[in-house]
């Protein structure tokens, strides 16, 4: 899998959009852009994934370069509940193994 | 969507006793599982992958004989700790790839983790 570079930390104040950037110049062909996070003592929670095109859900927006070398996460509105380690992460579909990095911690700020 | 069942969610065990971790694709058939291991403010750190009916594959410095997975059925994968110490004390996270299903998109599904104690 491609290695992927985030900030450790970022803050939100609650309402505004949350961007969260991710750096991975290694990315191939056949890997995706995905995003998790991890919100406390929980297991990570799935929220997008990516190809080369953008893609919104109810959840956020992915915008993914043109080169593909990097991507950013926007959630439009954040929350309080939004406060939560974020992991971007790049591979292949399939059964591989995923490996997490240490990911953004954000938190929004009443 | 899919659902990955973890249980328990939080155990405390004596020192030297052994503790057995579930994890349970609902709706849905895992051929592969993994289990990861998260220490206090760390990222998760994958222990290994549980592929169904065959052994499991252990990521360097993780002990197979301490660390038993199981995946006996596909909607099953088992992580036992042997004879816990202190030092075993984390968060065990479990999650089931989703490439099994016909309209898996989201790649992986994570269970609710279980928190280890040992005292």
């Amino acid at each position: 899998d491609a290695k992927t570079t985030q900030p450790p930390s970022m803050d939100c104040a609650e309402g505004r959009a949350a961007n969260l950037p991710c750096n991975h110049s290694t990315i191939s062909g056949n890997e995706y852009v995905y995003w998790y996070r991890q919100i406390h003592s929980q297991g990570p929670q799935y929220i997008i994934h990516g190809l080369k095109n953008n893609e919104t859900n109810e959840m956020a927006s992915l915008i993914i370069t043109e080169d593909r070398k990097s991507s950013t996460l926007i959630l439009p509105h954040a929350t309080l509940r939004d406060t939560a380690v974020y992991y971007c992460i790049v591979r292949a579909g399939g059964y591989q193994k995923v490996t997490f990095g240490i990911g953004t911690k954000l938190q929004v700020i009443p | 969507g899919a659902v990955v069942s973890q249980h328990p969610s939080w155990v405390i065990c004596k020192s030297g006793t052994s503790v057995k971790i579930e994890c349970r694709s609902l709706d849905f058939q895992a051929t592969t599982m993994f289990w990861y291991r998260q220490f206090p403010k760390q990222s998760l750190m994958l222990m290994a992958t549980s592929n169904e009916g065959s052994k499991a594959t252990y990521e360097q410095g993780v002990e197979k004989d301490k660390f038993l997975i199981n995946h006996a059925s596909l909607t099953l994968s088992t992580l036992t700790v042997t004879s816990a110490h202190p030092e075993d004390s984390s968060f065990y996270i479990c999650s089931a790839s989703t490439a099994d299903r016909p309209s898996g998109v989201d790649g992986y599904t994570f269970g609710s983790g279980t928190r280890l104690t040992v005292v």
